[in-house]
């Protein structure tokens, strides 16, 4: 069964140092893989998806992302982070050919000044 | 823009009282889901639409149902709501197509409930 790991519950980082959530996930064939971000009171929105071609995936906002199969991997990152970025990171794989989605438990980003 | 509302934002209602949640989009997406939010969760899929075909997950209670009258408008409907389904509740949209699937999921601002 398809499976997504965060390992990390909660990250702290300092405004403008470089950040990389990590992001492990279990599945058979190749994957398709989300990245979302979820501010406080407001739904996900979507971030960067990987579904094939290009293992490194450039996003919104600044993130970028990098499919490593041998790793089962999707990694994402940011050179320097802002203080805007504070928020939930959710990695998610596709379930196959169901149209469902399988979320990680998520990532708590804060950002010190 | 074309996007996913969600109304209200903020709904309280009593224990056992239905309650109905709405959501509408203008994606004219033929995938519509229902979410359910509880704090520093992931969000956890109740249910979805593929165009008018209802995919119930096996874990959502029965007291939580759904319609989706058109392509536009979703609803979700709890019969008796307790203490436990005080929650953000989210809708979702996606365009999929025959071998085409998995695409990405365009979330709604969600309706956070409480239960009195």
């Amino acid at each position: 069964a398809q499976s997504v790991t965060q390992p990390d519950i909660h990250i702290t980082v300092s405004e403008g140092a470089s950040l990389e959530l990590r992001c492990n996930y279990s599945y058979g064939a190749t994957p398709y893989l989300f990245w979302y971000v979820q501010s406080p009171g407001q739904g996900l929105q979507l971030l960067l998806k990987y579904f094939s071609g290009d293992t490194l995936v450039q996003g919104i906002k600044g993130f970028e992302a990098e499919f490593k199969r041998s790793q089962s991997s999707f990694n994402l990152r940011k050179p320097s982070v802002h203080w805007s970025d504070a928020a939930e990171y959710f990695c998610a794989v596709g379930a196959g050919n169901t149209d469902k989605l399988i979320f990680g438990t998520g990532t708590r980003l804060q950002v010190f000044p | 823009d074309a996007m996913v509302i969600q109304n209200p934002r903020y709904q309280v209602t009593q224990f056992g009282k239905p309650v109905t949640l709405s959501c509408s989009q203008t994606l004219n997406h033929n995938v519509m889901y229902w979410y359910q939010q509880k704090s520093s969760q992931a969000p956890k899929l109740l249910f979805h639409y593929y165009d008018k075909d209802f995919n119930n997950e096996a874990d959502t209670p029965d007291n939580f149902q759904s319609r989706r009258p058109n392509t536009s408008f979703c609803f979700l409907d709890i019969r008796s709501p307790g203490l436990g389904d005080a929650a953000m509740y989210l809708c979702a949209t996606s365009r999929a197509r025959e071998g085409i699937r998995n695409q990405p999921q365009h979330f709604g601002d969600g309706t956070r409930l409480s239960i009195l």
